[in-house]
């Protein structure tokens, strides 16, 4: 069981550019969100999915697009990549249930340059 | 919107003496469930302790566990008989139990953590 998978691991991106980071779980899980985490602020709520073809925004949803085609798959795209986006991206998977625990990926470092 | 509080950026223990990890939060709900994850330089993050405010009894999880006042809203950890492995970055994290059309289900908050440095 791999549980939830992220890639890439590292990305390094120069202003204005684009790229998807890749997230895959094989839970059957509802539920997946992407967090980032920045120096002294803890992990925040970007965008997240109860179900395919269901998103919503977090709490930092700006600069960041999702989509949720399938249930296993909750790809986050960056359009134009800005410095304010270096931070580590975390994906997170859980079951619908209130006792459901959340799962998280390994995390990808991105640096905009 | 819930907001949670880690007030001690970093904290430090000798290896088999214990340590107390400070958080606070503020909620106007009354059914929730607050964790503690730690995120080794690994930077995995696993769920160390877990505990619903709808029940009184504080969690405990072997060296880990809880003081839970729901009054003060205030959840610490408590690590005894710390140990070198236990070295990271502790964050406290909130999740309301309710459902409002799907909306909050899975949603946490989190607090700005605290790295623990412990020493042999």
């Amino acid at each position: 069981n791999a549980g939830v998978t992220q890639t890439p691991k590292f990305q390094v991106l120069k202003t204005g550019q684009s790229m998807t980071l890749q997230c895959a779980q094989d839970m059957n899980h509802e539920y997946m969100s992407w967090y980032r985490q920045d120096p002294g602020m803890g992990l925040r709520l970007i965008h997240y999915s109860v179900g395919a073809g269901i998103t919503d925004q977090g709490e930092v949803p700006n600069g960041y697009n999702v989509s949720r085609s399938t249930t296993e798959d909750f790809p986050l795209r960056l359009l134009s990549a800005a410095p304010s986006q270096t931070s580590v991206y975390f994906c997170a998977s859980r079951g619908l249930g209130t006792n459901e625990k959340l799962f998280f990926g390994s995390g990808t470092q991105l640096s905009v340059l | 919107a819930q907001t949670v509080t880690q007030s001690q950026p970093e904290m430090s223990v000798q290896e088999a003496e214990t340590v107390t990890l400070s958080c606070t939060y503020d909620t106007s709900e009354s059914d929730y469930y607050l964790f503690w994850y730690k995120q080794p330089p690994s930077r995995q993050m696993i769920l160390v302790i877990r505990q619903e405010a709808y029940k009184q009894q504080n969690a405990t999880e072997n060296r880990f566990s809880v003081n839970f006042q729901k009054a003060a809203k205030s959840f610490s950890l408590k690590i005894s008989d710390s140990q070198l492995g236990d070295a990271a970055m502790y964050f406290c994290a909130y999740r309301s139990a309710a459902n409002a059309g799907g909306t909050s289900y899975g949603k946490l908050t989190f607090g700005q953590g605290t790295i623990l440095t412990v020493h042999p």
